[in-house]
């Protein structure tokens, strides 16, 4: 089945150790998104890739990043967690940016940070 | 500003009996609407979505969704719940016109289902 794909589920870092979370798909589709849910808080966008054009939420710090180097994956890199950092982070595609299409989530990875 | 209200952090039901959880938006126009539901380790997964015409809209799993635009509500409902509808439920905003596919989201609704 085409599906959107995190790896890994359970990341547990130390504070200051850069991290990096992946994201396969499968669906071929155009846009990947990044996500970040903390516990009992709505997801919040990061950034997203439309192809190969990167677009930064204007709130989002300097210690995330991202690298997508082909269609079907997407990395978000953590350059200096922070405890303050520790979320679920959710990785999501459509097959365009306009909102008549529907997002696909992967199942996320939950990033401890000790 | 744009924002989007679940009032309800968490709603316990009987199997069988009627759901609706609320949600509530904050939007100069009328926005794109969704509702997401998470399963425990899961990603989200879409349910239904709003963006014009008949304001009842029919979803998966049995659940629909109807938009007031006097009330800047879209709750969501189901006749009968089942066990499996144990879940948190987001809704989900959209900004009608932005190029960007930003989804402002609610804090999510945590529905537990009594046998």
């Amino acid at each position: 089945d085409a599906m959107v794909i995190q790896n890994p589920r359970y990341q547990v870092t130390q504070f200051g150790k850069p991290v990096t979370l992946s994201c396969s798909q499968t669906l071929n589709h155009n846009v990947m998104y990044w996500y970040q849910q903390k516990s009992s808080q709505a997801p919040k966008l990061l950034f997203h890739y439309y192809d190969k054009d990167f677009n930064n939420e204007a709130d989002t710090p300097d210690n995330f990043q991202s690298r997508r180097p082909n269609t079907s994956f997407c990395f978000l890199d953590i350059r200096s967690p922070g405890l303050g950092d520790a979320a679920m982070y959710l990785c999501a595609t459509s097959t365009s940016r306009g909102l008549n299409n529907e997002q696909y989530f992967g199942p996320g990875t939950r990033l401890t940070v000790t | 500003a744009q924002s989007v209200t679940q009032p309800d952090i968490h709603i316990t039901v009987s199997e069988g009996a009627s759901l609706e959880l609320r949600c509530n938006y904050s939007y100069g126009a009328t926005p794109y609407l969704f509702w997401y539901v998470q399963s425990p380790g899961q990603g989200l997964q879409l349910l239904l979505k709003y963006f014009s015409g008949d304001t009842l809209v029919q979803g998966i799993k049995g659940f629909e969704a109807e938009f007031k635009r006097s009330q800047s509500s879209f709750n969501l409902r189901k006749p009968s719940v089942h066990w499996s509808d144990a879940a948190e439920y987001f809704c989900a905003m959209g900004r009608r016109g932005g190029s960007q596919g930003n989804l402002i989201f609610g804090k999510g609704t945590k529905l537990s289902v009594k046998p």
